[in-house]
């Protein structure tokens, strides 16, 4: 079956820029999506279709795809963008529906 | 403005049944295939259940099918989860999912706050 990948963890110091990696099998021929979670809240989506933004959410989070890996970056890093972030991807490979998540990305701005 | 109220969670033995609601309002319900995401606790999220618009199509994770139930009711614009002979790695918060209506791929758009399932003796 189909995995996802991500860093367990990710730092970043205010104002610096963070990438996020999500890693899979050719996911470049994949649309990712990617979500933020604060704690105790339920996730956001923040990037869709590899680079598109919901309205709402600033252009400092971008998101890029090619080959094995996709990266959601956030620039300029604030201490709210403190989350989980979280990769997805739909494996229409199967006769049957498979919505996948990836781990996890625990993200600390410090 | 879009709103996903779940209902339903709580305490269940293992072995028990339990039902989850999730009222929606602010968008045409009918119109949009829904999900159920849980998130163990401390842990990822995972996808557990879809519907289709018109309810005749349902997917659902391996780990849950036979016990588990998806469906939805456009007239009263809510969807439901009926989750039978619970184990204790049920245990999760659920959160209904609006889909995209992007036919090419799957993601969520809009959340819930979610509704906590403890199974537990």
């Amino acid at each position: 079956s189909y995995v996802l990948t991500q860093p367990p963890s990710v730092s970043v110091a205010p104002g610096e820029t963070a990438t996020i990696t999500c890693g899979g099998n050719n996911i470049g021929g994949k649309s990712v999506h990617w979500y933020q979670q604060k704690p105790g809240q339920a996730p956001v989506l923040v990037v869709y279709d590899d680079t598109a933004r919901p309205s709402g959410i600033p252009e400092r989070f971008s998101g890029s795809n090619s080959g094995n890996t996709a990266t959601l970056t956030i620039s300029r890093a604030k201490a709210g963008d403190e989350a989980d972030y979280y990769c997805q991807v739909w494996d229409s490979r199967s006769v049957h529906l498979h919505v996948l998540f990836g781990g996890g990305t625990k993200l600390t701005v410090l | 403005e879009v709103q996903l109220v779940e209902s339903g969670g709580g305490l269940v033995q293992p072995g028990g049944s339990l039902r989850l609601s999730c009222a929606t309002s602010g968008f045409t319900f009918a119109t949009y295939s829904m999900s159920w995401v849980r998130q163990a606790p401390g842990k990822g999220l995972e996808w557990v259940a879809n519907i289709r618009q018109d309810g005749n199509e349902k997917y659902y994770v391996d780990s849950v099918k036979g016990r588990f139930t998806i469906s939805r009711d456009n007239a009263k614009n809510s969807l439901y989860l009926l989750m039978n002979t619970l184990r204790a790695d049920d245990t999760a918060v659920y959160f209904c999912a609006r889909e995209s209506p992007d036919m090419s791929t799957i993601f969520f758009d809009y959340w819930g706050q979610g509704s906590l399932v403890t199974v537990s003796s």
